[in-house]
């Protein structure tokens, strides 16, 4: 079955580590997403890309950056980690051809930082 | 800005029917969604408004009403299995980002 695979699935690190988070996905998919989730909060945006050359920050993006490697591959860094990013990452896709509003999600990187 | 408002949970019994609410302010339209999420795992797609009326998808069901920028979830013969997080979302004039509400902890109660 076409995909969306995230790794770690969890990872506890220390303040001021640098930390990536990798997606991948199978479902040939242009776009793809990366989304914080905190209790109450709801799901946040980070970053999105639509295409390999083309990268935009979103709601909650500082603190992170992105690397589009491929198509397939859409990795999130936190360059200097502190407490406050603790949370559950998601990695998306989506694609025009079955509709933008159905996005399809990783199963979460669970990311403690101490 | 944006932003959407659900209740943050409804307890309902097994069996029963549940209406969850969703409010929207946005600069630009594109459709209202629906997702569902079990204990912290991924979200899935339930499905998706882009004109007024009810979309019916087995036992559950989604309504919108884009002159009152409301929309919601109906959740029909409910299961145990039902008790989940259930998010309204709301596609940025961007072409492709969702705005996700905060969403609302459905509790099923025997």
């Amino acid at each position: 079955d076409a995909d969306v695979t995230q790794t770690p699935r969890n990872r506890i690190t220390k303040t001021g580590k640098r930390i990536m988070l990798e997606c991948s996905q199978t479902k040939g998919h242009d776009r793809m997403y990366w989304y914080r989730q905190d209790p109450g909060l709801g799901l946040r945006l980070i970053y999105y890309s639509f295409d390999v050359k083309d990268i935009n920050k979103g709601e909650i993006s500082d603190g992170y950056s992105v690397s589009r490697q491929a198509q397939a591959k859409f990795s999130l860094s936190l360059e200097s980690a502190i407490p406050n990013q603790t949370a559950l990452y998601f990695c998306a896709t989506s694609d025009p051809g079955t509709g933008l509003n159905e996005q399809f999600f990783g199963p979460g990187t669970r990311l403690t930082v101490l | 800005g944006q932003s959407l408002e659900q209740p943050s949970e409804v307890t309902a019994v097994e069996g029963a029917i549940v209406q969850i609410n969703c409010t929207y302010q946005t600069s630009g339209f594109y459709g209202l969604s629906w997702y569902q999420q079990h204990d912290g795992g991924a979200p899935t797609f339930l499905s998706y408004n882009a004109l007024d009326g009810l979309e019916e998808t087995g036992r559950f069901s989604s309504f919108l009403s884009r002159s009152d920028s409301y929309g919601y979830l109906l959740l029909q013969e409910l299961q145990m299995k039902d008790s989940a997080s259930y998010f309204c979302a709301v596609r940025d004039r961007g072409g492709g980002k969702l705005i996700f509400g905060q969403g609302t902890e459905l509790s099923v109660k025997p």
